[in-house]
């Protein structure tokens, strides 16, 4: 079956540009979460939706983040502004509930360099 | 504050040998610990989860161990082969649905 797929893979931008990174996660599946993954660093949580909900955005790193979930499905995470240090991996993940012990199964991720 | 770490150097071992990775927690009290490996340029992929009652966990040549005294779990891959060579991340549940994750340790098995 399909996994979990992220758009585009690869995004090149000058500083100051917008840019909207995009998850389909797993059919069927209600949650899903937002990293971001520096170069040779660890996962960074930076949000969490249950259905079309974010109750935990404590992890988004400036207002100039933001992220929605529409129809408990496809999730968009749009950075304004953007600075060079905001150059990373953006991975996506969901699971088929809450957290405990469900697996969250990844995307590839986005490659996002800020020019 | 809280921190896991994860050796930041390469684990470098010969194919058959037995590879064990360590994860250190402090400042947490994790119902659950999570293995991941990640391959270059792919997202983690879940390997074991282990519970706090539960001392031990295993899947054909992996074994997770978990020392909630020691705030410790290890995570071993008997008979390696070099297709194990990746980055594997361990991974604490913070809360009912927060996984933080450590750093990872790159894994080379060599022919």
């Amino acid at each position: 079956g399909a996994g979990v797929s992220q758009s585009p893979s690869n995004k090149v931008t000058e500083k100051g540009k917008d840019v909207e990174l995009r998850c389909d996660p797993i059919s069927g599946h209600t949650a899903l979460y937002w990293y971001r993954q520096s170069l040779g660093q660890g996962l960074e949580f930076l949000i969490y939706f249950q259905g079309n909900s974010a109750p935990d955005k404590s992890g988004l790193p400036s207002d100039r983040f933001s992220a929605e979930r529409t129809g408990g499905s496809v999730s968009t995470l749009t950075i304004q502004r953007t600075q060079q240090e905001d150059s990373a991996v953006y991975l996506c993940a969901s699971s088929p509930t809450r957290g405990g012990t469900d697996t969250q199964y990844f995307g590839p991720g986005t490659r996002l360099t800020v020019l | 504050s809280q921190k896991i770490e994860q050796n930041s150097e390469a684990l470098n071992i010969q194919e058959g040998k037995t590879a064990t990775l360590t994860c250190n927690y402090t400042n947490y009290s994790p119902a659950y610990l999570q293995w991941y490996r990640q391959d270059p340029g792919r997202g983690p992929v879940f390997l074991l989860l282990i519970r706090e009652n539960e001392k031990e966990k295993r899947k054909e040549r992996l074994k997770v161990t978990f020392d909630t005294t020691l705030k410790q779990s290890l995570f071993h891959i008997t008979a390696s082969q070099p297709a194990d060579s990746a980055t594997y991340l361990c991974a604490l549940l913070d809360g009912s649905y927060k996984l933080i994750f450590g750093s990872g340790t790159r894994l080379l098995v060599r022919p």
